[in-house]
């Protein structure tokens, strides 16, 4: 079964520090890789994403870095602050996978303290 | 404003009653989705529809039933028969090649 692996389950991080969130995956077909941010009583949207050509990409403070070789990929969130405190989703889809349906990791619950 | 509306916000059902969760986008995204999330478990994918009257299963359908009439629209009903109904239903859309749009979700509680 396609699995996408997200850990930890939970951060904590002081304002001003560094966020980091780690995935891995198996399928060495997927080719799409988005995180998703979702506040509480809301749906996720979309945060960033990233394909398997690139190795980083940056948006503002959030930035994905992937290792191809080790099926792994990663957010940071640079300058952490108190509004970015939410629950964070990394995802997987691609290859044979059937109306190329995203794979959801099982999440990690952010809190960024004052 | 397009978007996606879950209704309602909140929902309490009995044990052994069917209820039905509805779904409306005005995206005019062809693709809809339905997921559950559980704390520590992520999004699991219950049932999806890429084109009217038409559906198919995801990884939990056991227990859900859905509908495609129209384009806008993907309701969906938690039987009697679904073990553990309690939790966060999510649903989503897609147009292909674009990012998923979720809703903002329906708590089920039943006791």
């Amino acid at each position: 079964q396609q699995q996408v692996k997200q850990s930890p389950q939970s951060l904590i991080v002081q304002k001003g520090g560094i966020s980091i969130i780690n995935c891995a995956y198996e399928n060495t077909a997927f080719d799409y890789f988005p995180w998703y941010q979702q506040f509480p009583g809301k749906g996720p949207a979309l945060l960033i994403a990233i394909r398997p050509d690139v190795s980083e990409k940056k948006e503002g403070r959030f930035t994905i870095s992937f290792n191809k070789s080790a099926k792994q990929f990663s957010l940071h969130i640079m300058d952490s602050q108190p509004g970015d405190s939410a629950t964070y989703f990394c995802a997987a889809s691609g290859g044979n996978n059937a109306g190329n349906m995203l794979t959801f990791g099982g999440g990690t619950r952010l809190m960024v303290k004052p | 404003d397009g978007g996606i509306t879950q209704s309602p916000k909140y929902l309490f059902r009995k044990e052994g009653q069917n209820v039905t969760l509805s779904c409306e986008q005005n995206l005019n995204h062809d693709a809809m989705y339905w997921y559950r999330q559980d704390p520590g478990q992520g999004l699991r994918l219950i049932y999806y529809s890429q084109i009217v009257n038409d559906f198919q299963k995801g990884d939990i359908a056991e227990g859900y039933s859905v509908s495609r009439e129209k384009k806008e629209s993907f309701p969906l009903t938690v039987t009697s028969a679904q073990k553990n109904p309690t939790a966060f239903y999510l649903c989503a859309s897609r147009q292909r090649g674009s990012p998923l749009h979720f809703g903002n979700g329906t708590r089920l509680t039943v006791t």
